[in-house]
């Protein structure tokens, strides 16, 4: 059972620029939550995808975007960064949309804007 | 919108020492959570528990639904048990349905010395 992936580990970008982080899915979950951690804080919830639809959203604005593909893996798009985006972006798989099903963390990709 | 308050935030104990760590949440909830977080950022699931108790290895989870509270004891301590411990509760930030994701508390810094 491979468990949730994510790419890259790690990434510099300067303000203004876009970025994509890539999420992998564990084995069997149709669900990807995406978390921001910024330093010393606890995970924010971006939003999350239930077979590849949108199913849910925190409060980020609408330059954090999101895909989920037919295989349940997932991207997570930033636009026009700002130096308040640095931050670790963290993936969750679940087997279904729900908040009550345990969820599986991914490593996170430290995003780091100049 | 749920609240989730932990304590203590920082703990230093000695090896062997019985640890608790508390969880206090704002909205009755089915199911929380319990996370650890080593340095460098990944998160592991350790519970998720609705009522009751749940038990793995030296790490123990209780919950008490009517008064909103969770603990997480850890036996004879190690310097291994070194982390961030985290707990979560669905959000409950929409009323018509769809996934609100993971409200986290603030996280337990525990250093377990030799």
């Amino acid at each position: 059972e491979t468990g949730v992936t994510q790419s890259p580990t790690h990434l510099i970008k300067t303000r203004g620029q876009q970025v994509t982080l890539r999420c992998s899915s564990q084995s069997g979950h149709n669900t990807v939550s995406w978390y921001q951690q910024a330093l010393g804080q606890g995970p924010q919830f971006i939003f999350q995808y239930y077979r590849e639809e949108e199913n849910g959203r925190g409060n980020f604005p609408p330059r954090f975007s999101g895909l989920q593909f037919p295989n349940y893996s997932s991207e997570l798009n930033v636009n026009a960064l700002e130096l308040d985006d640095s931050a670790l972006y963290l993936c969750a798989s679940s087997p279904s949309g729900s908040s009550y099903n345990e969820q599986f963390f991914g490593p996170g990709t430290r995003l780091t804007v100049l | 919108k749920n609240e989730v308050e932990q304590s203590p935030q920082n703990l230093t104990a000695q090896e062997g020492e019985f640890i608790t760590i508390n969880c206090s949440y704002s909205v009755g909830i089915s199911a929380l959570h319990w996370l650890q977080q080593h340095p460098g950022g990944g998160i592991v699931s350790l519970f998720m528990l609705s009522s009751g108790k749940k038990k793995h290895g030296r790490l123990i989870a209780t919950i008490n639904i009517q008064e909103k509270h969770s603990s997480l004891h850890i036996t004879a301590s190690h310097p291994r048990d070194s982390a961030v411990y985290i707990c979560a509760v669905p959000s409950y930030m929409y009323s018509g349905g769809g996934a609100d994701g993971l409200t986290f508390g603030k996280g337990t810094h525990l250093i377990i010395q030799p």
